[in-house]
């Protein structure tokens, strides 16, 4: 069973910094992965999508990147501000048409 | 504008009392799901729709039920709710042929509270 883990849990940054977000999955046979944006009681916004034949994708300050074989996926997120503050979710496609969720990665960019 | 619409926002309903939370998805998908959403649990899936009368459970199935009499529509229905389901619910569509270009589209979520 597909088993995703995201790290940090949390995170809390000054402005400006340039970070970076976790999550690895147990299976690597994936059609792809999937970040989203939560705010607080809100739904899921999707960031970015990597296909599984993909290595990265970018949208603004974000870049996210795909290591299927090691089972990792990183999301970079430059010079950070406060309006980045939000829970970031990693959601992992595999074989079947249930998606694996981690737990989310809680950011907190303070001024 | 392509979408996953959830009805309504917020609910406050008492012990027992049926409702049914609506979600609507007009990108012509055939996978519909629905989850909740706890504090410290994360994401759980209810119940999920392959498609059109296909409906199977997913991980917290029990008090729930689901219809897919249409493909647009995938209404989540609890019969008499009870205050262990006060949580926040989402539901998503996916395209079983361009799901691995285009992934999941969630709705807006209910906020529901079962008092």
């Amino acid at each position: 069973k597909q088993e995703v883990t995201q790290i940090p849990a949390a995170l809390s940054v000054p402005e400006g910094e340039n970070l970076v977000l976790n999550c690895s999955f147990t299976d690597s046979a994936i059609y792809n992965l999937q970040w989203f944006r939560q705010d607080p009681g809100k739904g899921l916004t999707s960031l970015l999508l990597i296909q599984s034949s993909q290595r990265e994708q970018t949208s603004g300050r974000l870049n996210a990147s795909l290591d299927k074989s090691s089972g990792r996926s990183t999301l970079y997120i430059a010079a950070s501000q406060p309006g980045d503050s939000a829970t970031y979710l990693c959601a992992v496609h595999g074989g079947s048409y249930i998606p694996t969720f981690g737990r989310g990665t809680s950011l907190i960019v303070h001024p | 504008e392509a979408q996953v619409t959830q009805n309504p926002r917020y609910l406050i309903t008492v012990t027992g009392k049926k409702l049914t939370v609506t979600c609507s998805q007009n990108m012509n998908h055939e996978y519909m799901s629905w989850y909740r959403q706890d504090p410290g649990l994360g994401l759980r899936q209810i119940y999920y729709s392959m498609n059109v009368e296909v409906t199977d459970k997913g991980d917290v199935p029990e008090g729930y039920k689901v219809s897919r009499k249409e493909k647009r529509n995938f209404p989540l229905i609890l019969e008499s709710p009870s205050p262990n389901q006060t949580s926040l619910y989402f539901c998503a569509s996916s395209s079983a042929q361009d799901r691995e270009r285009y992934g999941y589209t969630f709705g807006s979520g209910t906020r529901l509270t079962v008092v």
